[in-house]
């Protein structure tokens, strides 16, 4: 059974790089699936942040494109996100999740998530 | 603000069946599969329908999903305490070329 778990510095300060790193286990990263970046602000909806594939193809959010990265590490199983000149608007609750696509051209669906790890931007 | 809208509140009494709309565009509803999913805050999002109308293994048969045109649904039946959760649709966007969520609907059960 596949899981997730969010791990990186909670408080960052303005102007700098926000880094997080999902570690997966329990399955592998090299499936046929998509690894996604989910955030929640506070008193605010889900918000899609990117996900990658494990070949290193990546798709991002207009909004948030010129900031973030993506990449990952397939020997370590795990995945990362840099969102780089943060301010307080990027404080949220970051969650990672898997893009389930069971090998076809359409989504099964985000069906496994992390417990989410909250990184507040704050100097 | 989204470009998928629900609206922000919901509520129902135990027992009661209970719908949460999703409403879009053509680029991303009205051509795209719809995706709804169950959060309580400080809890891992959990996925509740894929592809408009499927159930993942798990999901009991009182949450169904259904999509019209540039428009989708959420229904609960048989409503318990249990379900009093936000609740996201989501979907693929063409012209963004990214998954969008909705803003959210949080569910009250009275």
């Amino acid at each position: 059974q596949v899981q997730l778990q969010e791990s990186g510095p909670g408080l960052v300060k303005p102007s700098g790089t926000l880094s997080l790193t999902c570690a997966v286990s329990g399955g592998s990263i090299s499936s046929s699936n998509w690894w996604s970046w989910v955030r929640q602000p506070p008193g605010k909806g889900l918000e899609w942040v990117g996900e990658i594939y494990h070949s290193g193809n990546t798709k991002y959010n207009p909004s948030l494109k010129s900031r973030v990265t993506i990449s990952v590490d397939k020997s370590k199983k795990q995945f990362s996100l840099k969102l780089s000149s943060v301010t307080a608007a990027d404080t949220a609750v970051y969650h990672c999740a898997r893009n389930f696509y069971d090998g076809g051209a359409y989504s099964n669906g985000m069906d496994v998530w992390g417990q989410g790890t909250t990184v507040t931007v704050s100097s | 603000q989204s470009v998928v809208t629900q609206p922000p509140s919901a509520s129902g009494t135990p027992g009661q069946r209970v719908t949460i709309s999703c409403s879009g565009s053509n680029s991303n509803i009205g051509n795209n599969y719809v995706y709804w999913y169950q959060h309580l805050p400080g809890t891992a999002p959990k996925l509740l329908i894929y592809r408009s109308n499927q159930r993942p293994s798990g999901v009991p048969d009182r949450f169904s999903g259904s999509k019209s045109g540039t428009s989708a649904s959420l229904a609960i039946s048989g409503l318990r305490s249990e379900d009093e959760a936000d609740y996201y649709c989501a979907a693929w966007d063409d012209s963004l070329s990214g998954w969008v969520f909705g803003g959210g609907t949080k569910l009250t059960v009275l």
